[in-house]
């Protein structure tokens, strides 16, 4: 089946650097989407990307949908105390169903040090 | 606008208990529903989706069952509960009209965080 393959596992820096982390797949997608989970809560939807190529943005947050429709990264740039969390990328292949059935990454667990 | 809801949001069962976790989900019509499992704050693990009133699909042989008597609401099912059937639970939706939301893009629930003892 497909799987995502998402690194790094964890990251620490301080606040106010920048954050990147990516996603890739052992086939292509048609959808990434990005997710983060604060803790004991449910994900929540920070961007979607539906076009290979596509870049997009929500505030301080970059997501990309790169070119060989094998992978995508997010990057966070100025972080702050509040973008602690854990970041999922998730993911439908070519054989995508009717149901929007999603492949996710394991996460990456942010850490913002102040 | 649409939201999801999830209850109860803490649940400690015993050993052998049933279980009933419901989803109820407003402002959109016959949405595509999905029940997730995540142990330990990493991976997402589906369990059960559906796309219509009475029609559920199991990803994973388990100690659990699914419903859904209505379009909106989800029932996530146990008549008893194992050790490791604890864990965080997640309901989701997606749309099914090719309108201005995709049917690719799921929208999840604040989860419920359940132990068994």
């Amino acid at each position: 089946g497909q799987q995502l393959n998402q690194s790094p596992q964890s990251m620490f820096i301080q606040e106010g650097e920048d954050v990147s982390m990516n996603c890739t797949s052992s086939s292509i997608f048609n959808t990434w989407l990005w997710y983060k989970q604060d803790p004991g809560e449910g994900p929540v939807l920070l961007i979607a990307l539906y076009k290979a190529g596509e870049l997009t943005s929500n505030g301080r947050l970059t997501a990309q949908f790169g070119i060989t429709r094998k992978d995508s990264f997010l990057n966070i740039s100025a972080s702050i105390p509040s973008d602690v969390g854990i970041y999922f990328c998730a993911g439908q292949g070519l054989r995508g169903t009717s149901y929007g059935k999603l492949t996710f990454g394991q996460g990456t667990i942010l850490t913002v040090h102040p | 606008s649409q939201t999801i809801h999830q209850w109860p949001a803490t649940l400690v069962q015993p050993v052998g208990s049933p279980l009933s976790l419901e989803c109820t989900v407003e402002g959109t019509s016959n949405p595509n529903l999905y029940w997730y499992r995540q142990a330990a704050g990493r991976g997402l693990q589906l369990l059960f989706y559906s796309v219509g009133i009475g029609q559920i699909s199991s990803e994973v042989p388990q100690n659990l069952s699914a419903s859904r008597p209505q379009d909106r609401q989800f029932i996530l099912s146990s008549k008893k509960l194992l050790l490791s059937d604890s864990g965080f639970y997640l309901c989701a939706w997606s749309a099914t009209d090719r309108g201005l939301l995709r049917t690719d893009t799921q929208y999840f629930g604040p989860g419920t965080r359940l132990t068994v003892l």
